[in-house]
């Protein structure tokens, strides 16, 4: 299993400015995702953090708007850069351990962030 | 784009009664899973199905995964407040994991 915790839990932000949420997780993973999720709804993938080279990002979403940073093999960051308020939402890290079909994906308790 | 659509959207029932919530799709699946999301919480995984027509049961919850490996369903026997929540099915394609598509979400609201 995995244990992950996030950094902030919640952030009230002005438009216009940056905010960096770190993900932290107790093991060593390979896999490391970023994820966005509207209250009650699905998620989203914003990207793949890949441990030294350049994170691997969905369609929708861009380096410039949401750089992400992986260090090392149980840390990440997520920059939410240039915010307005249709950033507004809630900001999941996300890991997988294991291997095969039954792998496991473990998720942290997420960053809440409203942007006015 | 392969979508996972789940139904209901919302259900809000009364402590005891029975519920099914399904999850559907036009694409096949290597691995399905079913997760539990709390508010404040990520999403928890409950089970995941990997062969065509299986059935898992996790105390009073049933996983079913399709025959064809493109739709999949979670019953609730005797559902208790506990079991409210947003529930979340993602699919996996073969070869290796893969990025897992999620469902649309059901929010599930039990009465006490």
């Amino acid at each position: 299993s995995a244990v992950i915790s996030q950094k902030p839990s919640r952030d009230i932000c002005q438009r216009g400015t940056s905010l960096t949420i770190q993900c932290q997780v107790d093991s060593q993973v390979t896999m490391m995702f970023w994820y966005r999720q509207q209250p009650g709804q699905s998620l989203t993938l914003i990207a793949t953090a890949n441990q030294g080279s350049e994170a691997t990002y969905e369609s929708g979403f861009v380096i410039d708007k949401f750089p992400i940073s992986r260090p090392n093999l149980t840390f990440s960051t997520l920059t939410v850069s240039n915010m307005s308020p249709e950033d507004s939402s809630i900001y999941l890290c996300s890991v997988v351990v294991g291997s095969g079909v039954y792998n496991e994906q473990f998720f942290g308790p997420g960053t809440r962030l409203t942007v006015l | 784009t392969q979508l996972l659509e789940q139904s209901p959207q919302f259900l809000s029932i009364q402590e005891g009664e029975n519920l099914t919530v399904y999850c559907n799709s036009s694409s096949v699946f290597s691995s399905l899973q079913w997760y539990r999301q709390e508010p404040g919480e990520g999403p928890v995984l409950l089970v995941t199905v990997v062969t065509g027509g299986e059935v898992k049961k996790l105390k009073r919850l049933t996983f079913q995964f399709g025959d064809a490996r493109k739709d999949s369903s979670l019953h609730i026997t005797a559902a208790q407040p506990g079991d409210t929540g947003l529930y979340l099915c993602a699919g996996a394609r073969s070869g290796g994991y893969q990025k897992v598509t999620f469902g649309t979400g059901t929010k599930l609201q039990v009465i006490p």
